[in-house]
């Protein structure tokens, strides 16, 4: 069971906008930063946004991210097929002393 | 741009240590956190430790007692060992970096399957 929660799909229309979201606590999402990855079937996960908030050079506008209290949440708008993937959250946790993943978000596009 | 890759055997027999390397290219491991990160099949992701360039390591505690890693600077490589495995240590394994330390995982190699059977 992860520590970090997140739901187990998410869906939406073409050109509509998905939330995902991140649960934490305070040793992990309270006190590090939150980054998310995408994983397109049969393929290794990528960075999508990294400290909160922040897109790597190549990820399109169309994906954000914010942090609140021991809570994240990555928002994708103008959905596209092409964003049906598997999305996962990531945060250091101070008391186990290790990174911990949230258990992914199946994303449908309608 | 930096790649990762992984390389080892596909197939380990139970009770005996499964070993990985991953090699870096287009950049020096002579930096970073260099992590191990793997992936039953059909499950989420759990990270198994990482290597700092110095030789510093931190590993899960859940496989803490099973597992070593190490880095060959001279090769630009740095490898896992797993031993005492189970059909559950089956999953794709991952090489990634973490370029500013316990921030986030910038790079990620393609993966390797790792099945655990007799």
């Amino acid at each position: 069971q992860s520590v970090l929660t997140q739901p187990p799909s998410a869906s939406g229309a073409p050109g509509q906008r998905v939330a995902i979201s991140c649960s934490g606590s305070n040793s992990n999402i309270g006190s590090n930063p939150v980054s998310w990855y995408r994983q397109l079937p049969g393929t290794a996960p990528t960075l999508l946004i990294n400290s909160n908030d922040q897109r790597p050079s190549g990820v399109p506008d169309r994906f954000s991210g914010s942090k609140s209290g021991t809570s994240a949440s990555l928002a994708i708008s103008g959905l596209q097929s092409e964003d049906e993937a598997d999305y996962y959250c990531a945060s250091w946790d101070d008391g186990l002393n290790g990174w911990l993943f949230g258990g992914g978000t199946k994303l449908t596009v309608l | 741009q930096v790649q990762l890759q992984e390389s080892g055997p596909g197939l380990v027999r139970p009770s005996e240590t499964l070993s990985l390397t991953c090699t870096v290219s287009g950049g020096s491991i002579s930096t970073y956190y260099w992590t191990w990160i793997r992936q039953p099949p059909g499950k989420g992701l759990e990270w198994i430790g990482y290597i700092y360039y110095s030789g510093r390591t931190n590993y899960n505690a859940s496989l803490r007692s099973r597992v070593t890693m190490s880095l060959d600077a001279s090769r630009n490589q740095f490898s896992l060992k797993l031993s005492s495995v189970t059909a559950a240590d089956t999953a794709v394994y991952y090489c990634a970096r973490d370029p500013l330390g316990l921030q986030y995982f910038d790079s990620w190699g393609q993966g390797a399957l790792v099945t655990v059977s007799s």
